[in-house]
């Protein structure tokens, strides 16, 4: 059972575009969502992360929006560019339950110069 | 990678054998995990540690043991390697009164 369902599996975008990539969850205990970056070769890098308690949190170009009562997250790549060609996970954990990461399957992401 | 060292970063097995991926951290945090990343699957968690002397089942344990001796090193043993254990292991720490989860740069298993 898929508990994270993430979209899209791949994604294009030219460079100074949005790219936009969504996850839903379905465990309503789920109190910490964090975003990863991967490089090939790389272990995931934290990204940024949300707690149910905010709507939506920016750091530089990156931002996660926060749905609540519709269970969804999004990451949101402002001015993309070539360098953030990579894949990004997004991940829920009940942060009082030993906060195990459940993970989505992943987004490919092309940035075109 | 936020002080966690994997080794060995690459192995190839035969089916049968075994062997023990490690993992250490360059501090005394208390919470280890053990993740597999497959192709479109994302990450899934094998084991996990709470504290030393403490370890707990993830979504995928089957197949696997752990040991966490010692604070700084939490180990992953194939007793028996399989096929489908062919995977990219990667441990993460979680720095104690924090949430963020810091990963390691992985070993690359493949079991032929």
């Amino acid at each position: 059972q898929q508990q994270v369902k993430q979209s899209p599996q791949s994604l294009i975008v030219q460079k100074g575009g949005i790219s936009i990539i969504n996850c839903a969850y379905e465990n309503t205990a789920f109190d910490y969502f964090p975003w990863y970056q991967q490089f090939p070769g790389k272990g995931p890098a934290l990204l940024i992360a949300i707690r149910p308690d905010v709507s939506e949190k920016k750091e530089g170009r990156f931002t996660i929006s926060f749905n609540k009562s519709a269970k969804q997250f999004s990451l949101h790549i402002m001015d993309s560019q070539p360098g953030d060609s990579a894949t990004y996970f997004c991940a829920a954990s009940e942060t009082g339950g030993y906060n195990k990461l459940i993970f989505g399957a992943g987004t490919r992401l092309a940035v075109h110069p | 990678n936020a002080g966690v060292t994997q080794t060995p970063k690459f192995q190839v097995l035969k089916t049968g054998q075994s062997m023990t991926l490690q993992c250490a951290q360059d501090m005394n945090h208390n919470s280890m995990y053990w993740y597999r990343q497959d192709p479109g699957m994302g990450l899934r968690l094998i084991y996990y540690s709470a504290s030393e002397g403490t370890t707990d089942k993830g979504e995928v344990p089957n197949g696997y043991n752990v040991s966490r001796l010692n604070k700084r090193e939490f180990s992953l043993r194939l007793e028996s390697a399989a096929p489908s254990q062919t995977s990219v292991y990667f441990c993460a720490i979680v720095r104690d009164g924090a949430y963020e989860q810091y990963f390691g740069p992985g070993t690359r298993l493949t079991v032929t």
